[in-house]
């Protein structure tokens, strides 16, 4: 049971376009979403995170939108740099986790920009 | 920023043997560190939660046999897989947490790509 998922696997965009990655959860328990980018045989890095109580947290270049109704969120990446391609993961935990804090991980979005 | 690091960075293994990784916070104490796997084009999928001087918590369907996690201290903690088979090839990451809060963020190691042949 995928309780996070990134329905696109991959996603091309031109440099300095946007790019619009989406995250779909299903379980309404989920009351914090994080994002992290991966390279190849590398561990992932965190680049940004919202809480439920929000719906916009913003960081630079990325922000991320969240719609509770829908179970959605979305990372936004402008102007996008050849240097961001990698795959994105959107993760998502919950405070009745407790303690262990543990991250439920989607199954990734490859993001390629061209130059 | 906090730097988790992990080693080996690749490992290559005749079946049967078995087979440790680390994980080391190098910049800070981790109470908990988590062991995820990743296998080609899938999510990082949660193995089990290590806790400093407990014994490690284990996500359904993972063999606490088979995958033996040691947490030490506060900045080591070890995965064994014992008695490897290819199936068990696979790319092994391992993160920490800072502190003890409900949403303290996790550092993530670079991984260990195991293959067992």
């Amino acid at each position: 049971d995928q309780q996070v998922k990134q329905n696109s696997p991959s996603l091309s965009v031109q440099e300095g376009r946007i790019s619009i990655l989406n995250c779909d959860y299903t379980n309404s328990m989920f009351d914090y979403f994080l994002w992290y980018k991966k390279y190849p045989a590398e561990g992932p890095t965190f680049l940004i995170s919202i809480s439920s109580i929000k719906d916009k947290n913003e960081d630079g270049r990325f922000t991320v939108f969240l719609n509770k109704s829908a179970k959605h969120l979305s990372l936004h990446i402008v102007p996008s740099q050849p240097g961001d391609s990698a795959v994105y993961f959107c993760a998502a935990s919950s405070i009745y986790g407790g303690a262990t804090n543990k991250l439920i991980f989607g199954t990734g979005t490859l993001l390629a920009v061209q130059p | 920023g906090a730097v988790v690091s992990q080693h080996p960075s690749r490992v290559i293994c005749k079946s049967g043997t078995s087979v440790k990784i680390e994980c080391r916070s190098l910049d800070f104490q981790a109470t908990t560190m988590f062991w995820y796997r990743q296998f080609p084009k899938k999510s990082l999928m949660l193995m089990a939660t290590s806790n400093e001087g407990s014994k490690a918590t284990y996500e359904q369907g993972v063999e606490k046999d088979k995958f033996l996690i040691n947490h030490a201290s506060l900045t080591l903690s070890t995965l064994t897989v014992t008695s490897a088979h290819p199936e068990d090839s696979s790319f092994y990451i391992c993160s920490a947490r800072i502190g003890e809060g409900t949403y303290n963020e996790q550092f993530f190691g670079p991984g260990t790509r195991l293959t067992v042949l």
